[in-house]
């Protein structure tokens, strides 16, 4: 139980291109999704908190016009890097807090490289 | 100060041997503590969760919490080769997010 998955795991871009991540909780309804940016060998840095139904918080330094996000339903969030650039190239992870547990689920990730 | 703080590690045990994890938070009001494991290029598994003082085993792995001390551990006995790997503490309040330390680099030498 707990599966979360994202879609997709690998994606190449051009620069200047927008790209859609989607994170979804297969077996349990998640009001709350967290979106995480890694790079190599660093620490997860969270970058927005996503309430269903309401508009998502986000961490001091993120910018809310560049990674727009959508939680439109008790199983779904998607994170869009808007005009991507070789710099936003990096491991992007969702989790999904599962209400039941308490437990914060996470995506498998999906690696982002902009050329 | 940090509000997760981990050892910095690496932390290298021989195989068999017992590993050590340990955390500190700031925030008395924590209510939900974690332990994840993160294998390179994966994302982090979560491992064990503890929410009230004392100890919590399952199988190889105990959680420890001491909430007047604000310290969290992670015991691994019997170290595998496969339990090489960062382990993160996250810390929560339930309603907010979790909170993660930087991780500790664990190997396991066989």
């Amino acid at each position: 139980g707990a599966v979360v998955s994202q879609h997709p795991s690998r994606v190449i871009c051009k620069s200047g291109t927008s790209v859609k991540i989607e994170c979804r909780s297969l077996d349990f309804q998640a009001t709350t999704m967290f979106w995480y940016r890694q790079f190599p060998k660093k620490s997860l840095m969270l970058m927005a908190t996503s309430n269903e139904g309401s508009k998502a918080t986000y961490e001091q330094g993120v910018e809310k016009d560049k990674f727009l996000i959508n939680h439109a339903s008790l199983t779904l969030s998607t994170l869009t890097v808007t005009s991507a650039h070789p710099e936003d190239s990096s491991f992007y992870i969702c989790s999904a807090r599962d209400g039941a547990t308490r437990n914060d689920n996470f995506g498998p990730g999906t690696r982002l490289t902009v050329l | 100060q940090k509000e997760v703080e981990q050892n910095s590690g690496p932390l290298s045990v021989p195989e068999g041997a017992i590993a050590s994890l340990n955390c500190t938070y700031s925030d008395r009001g924590s209510q939900s503590f974690f332990w994840y494991r993160q294998y390179s290029g994966k994302s982090p598994e979560l491992i064990m969760s503890i929410y009230s003082n004392g100890d919590k085993e399952d199988g190889r792995f105990t959680a420890q919490l001491n909430k007047a001390s604000q310290y969290v551990s992670l015991l691994i006995r019997d170290s595998q080769p496969s339990d090489s790997a960062t382990y993160l503490c996250a810390v929560n309040t339930n309603a907010g997010k979790s909170t993660f330390g930087d991780g500790t680099t664990l190997t396991v030498k066989p």
